[in-house]
């Protein structure tokens, strides 16, 4: 079945500055990679997805890079704000059903 | 309405008691799921409904019995639960994406 592996598991960063979180999965099948934020007390909120077919998408201070070849795919964060703190998870499945997310990053913004 | 929403949101049972949990979609999604979260780690899938039919059941303990009685409806009925099922379960659809609901935090005393 898929892995999906997760890094870092915690990410502090400035307000204003930029994050970014690593992904690498298993399955060369995969095609679909969400990526959701969870705060606390809350679902996961889809906040970017990627499809094979497609290397890099971008909305506003959110985008992400896919590198098929490697399969890893990556979450960036620019323009951080104290809003942006909560923990991250990424996934990948074949279409959206059955996701295998990775452990998650705690993502903490400073003012 | 792009929401998916999850009934309680909080739930406390003991080991004996019979419960439901509720889910309930209006975005005309055809695939419901549920999920096991437990603290600290990502969600787990539990089971997979497809056009009102269990298309997968990750080897989930029989204590748990989903039911998907319409479209947009989605039940998760309990019933002889342990302390270690205590988790928030999260219920989902999706069409080309997913959504998730806010979650039940179940507590089992």
């Amino acid at each position: 079945g898929e892995n999906v592996e997760q890094h870092p598991s915690t990410l502090s960063v400035q307000e204003g500055d930029s994050a970014v979180i690593k992904c690498t999965y298993s399955d060369s099948a995969s095609n679909y990679f969400p990526w959701y934020k969870q705060e606390l007390g809350k679902g996961p909120q889809l906040i970017i997805d990627i499809r094979s077919n497609v290397g890099e998408k971008k909305d506003q201070r959110i985008a992400v890079t896919l590198n098929k070849t490697a399969k890893h795919f990556s979450l960036h964060i620019t323009e951080t704000q104290p809003e942006d703190s909560a923990v991250y998870f990424c996934a990948a499945s074949r279409g959206w059903g059955k996701l295998q997310f990775g452990a998650g990053t705690q993502v903490v913004v400073t003012p | 309405d792009t929401e998916v929403t999850q009934t309680p949101k909080h739930l406390v049972m003991g080991m004996t008691n019979k419960k439901s949990l509720k889910c309930e979609q209006h975005m005309g999604h055809r695939a419901m799921y549920w999920y096991k979260q437990k603290a600290k780690k990502p969600p787990e899938l539990m089971f997979v409904y497809s056009y009102e039919k269990l298309s997968i059941n990750e080897s989930v303990p029989s204590r748990f019995s989903p039911e998907c009685p319409n479209s947009s409806l989605l039940n998760l009925h309990l019933h002889a639960l342990q302390p270690e099922d205590s988790a928030l379960y999260l219920c989902a659809s999706s069409r080309y994406r997913g959504t998730f609901g806010s979650g039940t935090r179940l507590t089992v005393v």
